[in-house]
């Protein structure tokens, strides 16, 4: 079993649609929760950080802990074409060198 | 504006040939990284540095090895490349030795062993 399972997609929605995004994990250490977007043919950059439980939103983006349950959300209101991306989740305990432990990726296309 | 470059987006290489990726930070960070991305894999890291001369094996350090002669640059090495690492590498950077700090990408390289 993965340390951090996504369910890889890819995920088709329409325009204006509100997207749910999720990631499991197995790692009780983990403390900080990252969303990465990465775009075809470029680096992954970060979209939306969070520690230990909790909600935080930024624009249309808003992201969810369950430390309890082991299970990180992103929810993207009123999506648009331009969110059509690769979605990665990430973790991390906090230990020395910054170590992120990635999801697989969820592709997640919006249509217009 | 915050950059990481790699040497090269797109590169083939035949099987037994020693393959040099090159990255470079102008960002002054102290951590550098080296991932590969595979399909339903995700990024799996397979080193990192924290400090110059200094290096770590990551969770695939198999078949790979690294070198940092400057701060800001970090050279992943494939001795005798593979047709099994056929792979989207991607190099990137963090600043210092704090809990949690965001890791900059770059553009990565695709690259093809035949």
């Amino acid at each position: 079993q993965k340390e951090v399972e996504q369910d890889p997609g890819p995920l088709s929605v329409p325009e204006g649609a509100i997207v749910s995004l999720n990631c499991t994990y197995s790692n009780s250490a983990f403390q900080y929760f990252m969303w990465y977007r990465q775009y075809s043919r470029k680096g992954p950059e970060l979209l939306m950080y969070t520690y230990s439980s909790g909600n935080k939103e930024d624009g249309r983006f808003t992201a969810q802990v369950d430390k309890s349950s082991k299970y990180i959300s992103l929810f993207i209101r009123d999506s648009q074409p331009s969110d059509s991306a690769t979605y990665l989740c990430a973790m991390s305990a906090g230990n020395a060198g910054n170590m992120l432990t990635f999801g697989g990726g969820t592709r997640l296309m919006v249509k217009p | 504006d915050v950059k990481v470059t790699q040497s090269s987006r797109y590169l083939v290489k035949r099987t037994g040939e020693k393959v040099f990726l090159e990255c470079v930070q102008d960002m002054d960070h102290e951590n550098m990284f080296w991932y590969r991305q595979d399909p339903g894999l995700g990024l799996r890291l397979i080193y990192f540095s924290y400090d110059v001369k200094m290096k770590e094996k990551g969770d695939i350090p198999e078949g790979y090895s690294v070198s940092r002669e400057k701060k800001e640059r970090f050279s992943l090495i494939l001795e005798s490349a593979s047709t099994n690492q056929t792979s989207m590498y991607l190099c990137a950077s963090s600043p210092g030795l704090v809990s949690y700090n965001e890791q900059f990408f770059g553009p990565g390289t695709r690259l093809t062993v035949l």
